[in-house]
């Protein structure tokens, strides 16, 4: 079974607005990672943020982890059309070295 | 180009057929997986080895195999072809499990 879980499954925003996607795990975790895919393209690493840490930002991205209720988001400031593309987080844990996907969320960007 | 490069890049197989999908990395990385993903599925990991020699199962391990001969080379082994197994492969590697992954730009594969 998936270790994330993304939310929601797919957003539509205008140009310019703010994105906000959620991940949330099941199991303790030693990091998070957020990814970006393009339509038919391989996944492009955005940001990691590990376990002790509770926010991090680049660029126009800020993500947020909450170890307390096993969640994280990914907000995008003042999107583009290029940001319109497929984003998934991914869990490592503890316990071993699997890297965990979540399904992913659809981000499109509305001119 | 530094990076992870996948062959090939479409397949078409037929069912109970054998073959190989190529993974090499020039970046040195110890970590090397395995992912497939499917609509609505997301990525799931496969196999995934931390370093030479060693490897171990992932999610759904079933009708593949892998091997870890040397850092560079990660190849995946379809034993014998199924239509569950049309999916797009994708080979990712880091330096460690906790670092960010680069993603080779993925294997179409097709079973009839």
């Amino acid at each position: 079974s998936q270790q994330g879980e993304e939310d929601p499954q797919a957003l539509s925003i205008q140009e310019g607005e703010n994105a906000t996607m959620n991940c949330s795990y099941k199991t303790s975790i030693n990091n998070l990672q957020w990814y970006r895919q393009n339509s038919g393209r391989g996944l492009v690493h955005l940001i990691l943020i590990r376990s002790n840490e509770r926010e991090k930002h680049s660029g126009r991205l800020r993500v947020t982890l909450d170890t307390s209720k096993k969640s994280s988001s990914l907000l995008i400031t003042a999107s583009r059309a290029a940001d319109t593309a497929s984003y998934f987080c991914a869990t490592g844990t503890n316990r071993d070295d699997k890297i965990i996907f979540g399904k992913g969320t659809r981000l499109h960007i509305l001119p | 180009n530094a990076g992870v490069t996948q062959t090939p890049k479409f397949q078409v197989l037929k069912t109970g057929q054998s073959m190989t999908l190529q993974c090499a990395q020039d970046m040195n990385h110890e970590y090397m997986s395995w992912y497939r993903q499917d609509p609505g599925m997301g990525l799931r990991l496969i196999h995934y080895s931390v370093g030479a020699g060693i490897t171990d199962q992932g999610e759904v391990p079933n009708g593949y195999n892998v091997s870890r001969s040397t850092t560079e080379d990660f190849p995946l082994r379809l034993l014998s072809a199924a239509p569950s197994q049309t999916s797009v492969y994708f080979c990712a590697s880091s330096w460690e499990p906790g670092a960010g992954y680069t993603f080779g730009s993925g294997t179409r594969l097709t079973v009839v």
